[in-house]
């Protein structure tokens, strides 16, 4: 099945500092999620991103969806403290139902 | 609105117990999944349903995992014998489906389970 190859694994930063986060997959999707996990939570959804090319921002997150539609990226800027947890890309295939999930991010951001 | 609610939030039992936990979905929502998370294994995908029909159960790890969808806004999912490499954070999950594609799983807070 597709895997997904999300990196890296974790991230140690000072606030205030950009933070930038990749997935890559061997096949292709037709569309693409970025999720955070905080302590304790279910993960929940920061970006989806529909088509190749996609560039999307919501507050200090921007994401995009690669034009070969095998990967994208999310960038945070200017880190705060309440950014830590754990990042997820996902993608998914139109009408597949399900989404595969990268291993995640774990983000930690020093005061 | 209401999001996926979950439940319980935590339980702790011996091994050899049966465990359920139990699944609201978004009201509307076409597609169910549900998930474990451990440190070893990240997020697995363990079975999904579409319109309270499994679909795809190929990542419920052995027969003692068994889960159900009796209507549209109820799901169980039930370990019977529990064992203490059970134990893990089990999420549902639900989605929407459009004619441009599904659309993103909204996730529960999870039950953290204990199998001692």
């Amino acid at each position: 099945g597709q895997q997904l190859n999300q990196s890296p694994q974790s991230m140690f930063i000072q606030e205030g500092e950009d933070v930038s986060m990749n997935c890559t997959s061997s096949s292709i999707f037709n569309t693409w999620l970025w999720y955070k996990q905080d302590p304790g939570e279910g993960p929940v959804l920061l970006i989806a991103l529909y088509k190749a090319g996609e560039l999307t921002s919501n507050g200090r997150l921007t994401a995009q969806f690669g034009i070969t539609r095998k990967d994208s990226f999310l960038n945070i800027s200017a880190s705060i403290p309440s950014d830590v947890g754990i990042y997820f890309c996902a993608g998914q295939l139109r009408y597949a139902g399900k989404s595969t999930f990268g291993d995640g991010t774990t983000l930690t951001v020093k005061p | 609105d209401a999001g996926v609610i979950q439940s319980p939030r935590h339980e702790v039992t011996e091994m050899g117990q049966e465990v359920t936990l139990r699944c609201k979905p978004i009201s509307g929502h076409d597609y169910l999944f549900w998930y474990r998370q451990t440190m070893m294994r990240g997020l697995e995908l363990l079975i999904y349903f579409n319109n309270n029909v499994p679909i795809d159960d190929s990542g419920m790890p052995e027969d003692r995992f068994s889960a159900k969808m009796p209507n549209a806004s109820f799901s169980t999912l039930k370990i019977q014998p529990s064992e203490p490499r059970d134990s893990a954070v089990y999420f549902c999950a639900s989605s929407l489906a459009r004619d441009r594609g599904n659309q993103p799983q909204h996730f529960g807070d999870g039950t953290r389970l204990s199998i001692l």
